[in-house]
């Protein structure tokens, strides 16, 4: 099945600077890669999400990019906030063979610190 | 829409009890899926399904029975509860296959269970 890696588990960044996770997955045959906010006592909530057609995509400040052949895919975050304090989490759509259908694998998780 | 709605909020067991936790969403979903989250860990897959009778298990099923009579719901059966399943349960839901037309996850607000 699929394997999700990201990295790193935690990520302490000063107010304005930028931010990275990274993550790697291993099914050849996922396509798609949802990034998540997880605020804490809260429900995850999708911020971006990449196709495998596509390298790159931005939507202000949060932008991602994807890698087929090296098989990884990274969350940019510029200018970052004290908002931006959350556990971030990438996902990957790994297909299965038989037809009941297929599963999103999570990484474990980003905790992302934003000191004012 | 109420979107994906989970009850209870909180519940807490002794070891030995069963219970269902419940999920229903009122977006005509067809993927839905339970996953648990333990105290700073990411999220893994329990069972998910892709349409009324069809489920399928994921990453740690085992303690944990589903069934998908109606497109709307989709419980999570404990069967001898112990205090391994302990954790922070969360239903979601997708309207379409993912991977096929790459619909975003969502989230309920989440069941926290103590099994004690």
């Amino acid at each position: 099945g699929e394997n999700v890696e990201q990295h790193p588990s935690t990520l302490s960044v000063q107010e304005g600077d930028s931010a990275v996770i990274k993550c790697t997955y291993s099914d050849s045959a996922s396509n798609y890669f949802p990034w998540y906010k997880q605020e804490l006592g809260k429900r995850p909530q999708l911020i971006i999400d990449i196709r495998s057609n596509v390298g790159e995509k931005k939507d202000q400040r949060i932008a991602v990019t994807l890698n087929k052949t090296a098989k990884h895919f990274s969350l940019h975050i510029t200018e970052t906030q004290p908002e931006d304090s959350a556990v971030y989490f990438c996902a990957a759509w790994g297909f299965m063979i038989k037809a009941a259908g297929n599963k999103l694998t999570f990484g474990g998780g980003t905790r992302v610190l934003v000191k004012p | 829409n109420a979107g994906v709605t989970q009850t209870p909020k909180f519940q807490v067991l002794k070891t030995g009890q069963s219970m269902t936790l419940q999920c229903a969403q009122d977006m005509n979903h067809e993927y839905m899926s339970w996953y648990r989250q333990d105290p700073g860990m990411g999220l893994r897959l329990i069972h998910y399904s892709v349409g009324a009778g069809i489920t399928d298990q994921g990453e740690v099923p085992n303690g944990y029975n589903v069934s998908r009579s109606t497109t709307e719901d989709f419980p999570l059966r404990l069967l001898s509860a112990a205090p391994s399943q302990t954790s922070v349960y969360f239903c979601a839901s997708s309207p379409l296959i993912p991977g096929s037309h790459n619909s975003p996850l969502h989230f309920g607000n989440g069941t926290r269970l103590t099994v004690t």
